[in-house]
């Protein structure tokens, strides 16, 4: 059973930078598409990049583009996501999700990393 | 980047009832399509996929229809667990994956 486990909580200045990491388990990492999913208090899902881990590199959100990073480690399955300038805007509930099936749906999420920014 | 629009953007339905949801998009998305089911304090949940495939554990009350531009998710009979925020997704064209806007289903 493929399992993501993202890290803890994170409290931010504005302008600062978060890495939110997300280590997988139970299936094959590197053949799948990892994605990262945001959701801003009380609103929808937003949709950040993806990544394949074997083949790299990411594709991301237009309004993404120049701020945010996706990167993997395959030697620990995991998959990471850098958020730079951050602001108010971005505090949010940020979730990894696997692939179905290499670059398509979302099957498997992990539980979700709260980022806050605040002065 | 193709936009999903989703409606109504809530739906009171009773126990036992059926909902009907629908989904737009933008441009053809041929059945690259998912919806997704998320409860207060979870992250989502695939119900369906290629547009008409439950997932794995989804109970046969989902069922997805659509091809193109618009997509249907219907439950036949509501039970007290359906009572969530629902979201499509599209697959076919990225970057973005993007999401609709979601449809909450209430209790009426």
């Amino acid at each position: 059973q493929v399992q993501l486990v993202q890290s803890g909580a994170e409290v931010k200045k504005p302008g600062s930078s978060v890495k939110v990491s997300c280590k997988a388990s139970g299936g094959t990492f590197s053949g799948y598409a990892i994605y990262w999913v945001r959701q801003a208090p009380g609103q929808g899902l937003e949709w950040m990049g993806g990544i394949i881990p074997m083949s790299g590199p990411a594709d991301y959100a237009q309004q993404f583009q120049g701020r945010v990073t996706i990167t993997t480690d395959e030697s620990t399955s995991t998959a990471y996501m850098e958020l730079n300038s951050l602001r108010s805007e971005d505090t949010a509930l940020y979730y990894c999700a696997r692939a179905l099936n290499y670059y398509d749906s979302s099957g498997y999420w992990g539980q979700g990393t709260l980022v806050t920014v605040s002065s | 980047e193709i936009l999903m629009t989703q409606s109504p953007a809530t739906l009171s339905v009773s126990p036992g009832g059926r909902a009907t949801l629908s989904c737009r998009a933008s441009q053809s998305v041929s059945s690259n399509l998912a919806w997704y089911q998320q409860k207060p304090g979870q992250p989502p949940r695939l119900l369906i996929y290629g547009a008409s495939t439950r997932a794995t554990d989804i109970p046969a009350r989902f069922s997805g229809s659509g091809s193109g531009t618009d997509f249907t998710l219907t439950i036949s009979s509501l039970q007290s667990e359906d009572f969530a925020v629902y979201y499509c997704q599209q697959y076919d064209k990225w970057p973005p994956l993007t999401f609709g806007g979601g449809t909450k289903v209430e209790i009426k």
